[in-house]
């Protein structure tokens, strides 16, 4: 799987769009980004995933750069309950289900 | 739909103890991965089963094993526990249709090793 690189930490006020970044300037062709968080003390939570298109759902959006070597996840409106740290993942989607976490992106929503 | 169920939540053990966690997948799904979790080594990945057969393996001693059973739950065992197995164990499932490729977590158990 391509190796990702994310911020450790960033900040949002409430209310605001949340952009998180993430680096992954060796993916191949065949392989998906997928963004996962945790809130504290709890599992893991899917958000989203994208090949090459950009993608939007009840959560979240995903831009993926036309290169494809970057991409942000948006958080339209952040509230409190979106801290969390988030997780970029880059695999290929019929490898199984081994997720690489990696350290993820620390978000702090303030009041 | 039920989640991903755990049990027990909080467990201690004293080292050289075994240990079996136990994980109740989302009805429906077949796959069940493994994860531990501490501060320093973040998420790591132990095993995934599918069809009571272990597909994947992550790079743990062999103290760590697992089964799945026909109905798909699954349990891990951790032998001879060391203090720093101490962690948060995490299970997730996978399903065979719509979101065949996500996974979806439980809510862990907390494993400390005095």
């Amino acid at each position: 799987d391509a190796k990702t690189t994310q911020p450790t930490s960033m900040d949002c006020a409430e209310g605001r769009a949340a952009n998180l970044p993430c680096n992954h300037s060796t993916i191949s062709g065949n392989e998906y980004v997928y963004w996962y968080r945790q809130i504290h003390s709890q599992g893991p939570q899917y958000i989203i995933h994208g090949l090459k298109n950009n993608e939007t759902n009840e959560m979240a959006s995903l831009i993926i750069t036309e290169d494809r070597k970057s991409s942000t996840l948006i958080l339209p409106h952040a509230t409190l309950r979106d801290t969390a740290v988030y997780y970029c993942i880059v695999r290929v989607r019929d490898s199984g289900y081994a997720l690489n976490f990696g350290k993820g992106t620390s978000l702090l929503v303030t009041p | 739909k039920a989640g991903v169920t755990q049990t027990p939540r909080y467990l201690i053990k004293t080292r050289g103890q075994q240990v079996t966690l136990s994980c109740s997948p989302i009805s429906g799904h077949r796959s069940v991965s493994w994860y531990q979790q501490t501060p320093g080594q973040g998420l790591q990945f132990l095993f995934e089963y599918f069809s009571e057969t272990q597909r994947n393996k992550g790079n743990f001693p062999g103290r760590f094993s697992g089964r799945q059973f026909s109905n798909s739950r699954s349990e891990m065992n951790v032998s001879t526990l060391e203090l720093g197995d101490s962690a948060l164990y995490l299970c997730a499932s996978s399903g065979t249709s719509g979101s065949l490729y996500e996974q979806y977590f439980g809510p862990g158990t907390r494993l400390t090793v005095t």
